[in-house]
């Protein structure tokens, strides 16, 4: 079975400029989270999909961020413009639809993003 | 509110003696519990979860964790380290049959031959 993948593993871009994050959940999968975690930091919690609805955003840092689930498959994850304060890794966690199985995630090997 | 500390930052201990990765954890409701281990270059990986059954969780790799309320700590043990469990290991709180998982800073284990 496929785990989640994402892409790019790397991603150097300079302020001011656009990224986007893709991640391919394992298939089956409806629940789909992005978390980050800046240089030092915890891993934070940005947002949660419910197949391609939003359930969860508390944790969007502002509104530079945009993530979207088109067709409940995979997710892009935009941030434009950049900023420096934005490098860190990116992760993607999916689980299945099962309740009793929500909690367990399973987790992309992330992207590194640096802001220069 | 909730959140989980992880005592210390880089654990080194020498192959073949055991692990102790240490976790608090602070939640309002009854929570949910986890340990994951990220290998370079790798994803997380779920190494096991308490969910309000067994104090004594087992998990993968020999690793386990008790939950003790009374200290409000889960702290990750492993009787005998080996080389291929040399990572970063995080402790997570969740309240139960919630999303918002706080994460710890990250523990990184090394072990010496």
């Amino acid at each position: 079975e496929a785990g989640v993948t994402q892409f790019p593993s790397h991603s150097v871009i300079e302020k001011g400029q656009t990224v986007t994050l893709r991640c391919d959940p394992i298939s089956g999968h409806d629940n789909l989270y992005w978390y980050r975690r800046v240089m030092g930091k915890e891993i934070k919690f940005l947002l949660h999909f419910v197949k391609e609805s939003k359930q969860d955003e508390s944790g969007m840092p502002n509104n530079r961020f945009l993530a979207e689930r088109t067709g409940g498959t995979y997710s892009t994850l935009k941030v434009q413009p950049a900023e420096l304060e934005d490098s860190g890794v990116y992760f993607c966690a999916s689980s299945q639809p099962d309740p009793t199985q929500r909690h367990e995630q399973y987790f992309g090997p992330g992207t590194r993003l640096t802001v220069t | 509110a909730q959140s989980v500390t992880q005592l210390d930052s880089h654990v080194s201990v020498s192959e073949g003696t055991p692990v102790l990765l240490r976790c608090n954890y602070s939640s309002s409701y009854s929570p949910s519990l986890f340990w994951y281990v990220q290998h370079p270059n790798k994803g997380l990986q779920l190494l096991l979860k308490y969910t309000s059954a067994a104090t004594l969780v087992k998990g993968i790799n020999g690793f386990e964790a008790e939950f003790k309320k009374s200290e409000t700590s889960f702290h990750l043990t492993k009787p005998s380290a080996h080389m291929s469990d040399a990572a970063e290991y995080f402790c997570v709180v969740s309240p139960y049959n919630n999303n918002d998982m706080r994460f710890g800073a990250g523990t990184r284990l090394t072990v010496k031959p």
